[in-house]
């Protein structure tokens, strides 16, 4: 079966970095996303991987791994407003969205 | 642009009436997706268009159909409302389907069936 495992929830101090790690088993890839959701509102994206490496884009990075089905976001320097759930989808071959349950981070002052 | 709304916000309903959740796009998008998102689980998606005039089954499609007369509309309908349809109900769009385009979101249908 397919599968997307991340944390259920994570804490974290602001201004310091996290990193928020999400493995899968799916059949095939066409890629993976990173998406922010703020209680009770759409989610929105943030960012895409479909070869190996890291991707950065401001405050926010991600990291895929194919070979081991491995992704991490890492968010630095946070920010209260980033007190979110952080939900990983990957791309399988049929371009179907198969998202994991979503990390929820808490951002303590 | 409004991007995706949808409507309404949020709905009680009772076992065994008929719903119709409404999802509508500015962006010209030709693939349109509707999604329940349930406390513990992933999204899971319950249908899909590719592009107006065709439609396909996601994940859990059961007791869920949908239309697309045209481009900017996607309605889901409950025929029969069950207790186990108490879910958060999302509308999304991507320029394609079969590519790896970013999924945008509609703010939610919040249902409760009792």
């Amino acid at each position: 079966g397919q599968n997307i495992d991340q944390p259920t929830e994570m804490t974290a101090t602001e201004g310091a970095i996290v990193q928020i790690n999400c493995t899968y088993q799916t059949s095939g890839f066409n890629g993976l996303f990173w998406y922010q959701q703020h209680a009770g509102e759409a989610p929105t994206f943030l960012s895409y991987n479909v070869l190996d490496g890291l991707e950065e884009k401001g405050r926010f990075s991600s990291f895929l791994s194919r070979s081991k089905g491995y992704s991490y976001l890492l968010l630095k320097e946070l920010q209260m407003k980033d007190s979110a759930s952080y939900l990983c989808a990957v791309m399988d071959s049929n371009y179907q969205l198969i998202w994991g349950a979503g990390t929820k981070l808490i951002i303590k002052p | 642009t409004a991007g995706i709304t949808q409507a309404p916000t949020s709905q009680i309903l009772a076992a065994g009436r008929s719903m119709t959740l409404r999802c509508t796009q500015d962006m010209r998008h030709n693939a349109m997706y509707w999604y329940r998102q349930d406390l513990g689980l992933g999204l899971r998606l319950i249908h899909y268009s590719n592009t107006a005039g065709t439609t396909g089954k996601g994940e859990v499609p059961d007791g869920y159909s949908v239309s697309r007369a045209n481009t900017d509309d996607f309605p889901l309908t409950l025929a029969s409302a069950v207790p186990s349809q108490t879910s958060v109900y999302f509308c999304a769009s991507s320029e394609h389907q079969r590519d790896t385009d970013t999924q945008y979101f509609g703010p939610g249908t919040r249902l409760t069936v009792l």
